[in-house]
């Protein structure tokens, strides 16, 4: 069973460009939740989906940003006219279906994003 | 909103010594309580985590306990080895939400 899986793990983007970051969950998986991390600092929660929704969003900026987990295909963070201030590793977690309160978050390796 | 808080930020110990690390959290309702540990460059990965019912898990030179009256738990890490250096990271749960700690960045002396 393959763990969660990120993609691009490095990515370089100019100022004003478009940034795309994909993650497929583990199997069996069905809610997914992005984070930022900013050098030295913690996990910052920005955005939790289940398949086809989106659950919480509070933590991603209401403007450039938006995320999705469609029916079919890894989740998807995107990134409308970086700035600088976007670049940063932003890791995907996922966990399984909870009958009974919460369960482990199992994390991808990471994207990081450099915005030149 | 749900806040957690995580003590000290950093820690140095010597080799061997224990090492803690508290937590605090503000929502009474949660009842999940992950640590991951995140080594540089790499992916936080969970090391030990303790649910509501339960006062004290251990798993060998790992330890959990928790306070759910007071609404904290700390990590109890003995014997520690340079390997054990890392960010450590604690979060709350209640159902599918999770809030993480700002990170203890432990660094063992040889």
């Amino acid at each position: 069973n393959a763990g969660v899986m990120q993609n691009p793990r490095h990515l370089v983007r100019r100022r004003g460009q478009e940034a795309r970051l994909r993650c497929s969950p583990m199997k069996g998986h069905s809610h997914v939740y992005w984070y930022r991390q900013l050098p030295e600092e913690g996990l910052k929660f920005m955005v939790y989906l289940q398949k086809e929704n989106i659950i919480d969003e509070s933590g991603m900026p209401k403007e450039r940003f938006s995320a999705e987990f469609p029916k079919e295909g890894p989740s998807i963070l995107r990134i409308q006219q970086v700035v600088r201030g976007d670049s940063a590793a932003y890791f995907c977690a996922s966990s399984p279906v909870g009958l009974a309160g919460a369960h482990e978050q199992f994390f991808g390796p990471g994207t990081r994003l450099t915005v030149l | 909103g749900e806040n957690v808080e995580q003590h000290p930020s950093t820690l140095s110990v010597q080799e061997g010594d224990s090492a803690v690390i508290k937590c605090t959290y503000s929502d009474s309702a949660s009842n999940y309580f992950p640590w991951y540990k995140q080594e540089l460059g790499k992916r936080p990965q969970l090391i030990i985590d303790i649910r509501s019912n339960v006062g004290e898990k251990k798993d060998q030179r790992i330890a959990v306990t928790l306070n759910k009256t007071a609404k904290h738990f700390s990590l109890h890490i003995t014997e520690t080895q340079p390997e054990d250096s890392a960010v450590y990271f604690c979060a709350e749960s209640y159902g599918q939400n999770f809030v993480f700690g700002p990170g203890t960045r432990l660094s063992v002396l040889p």
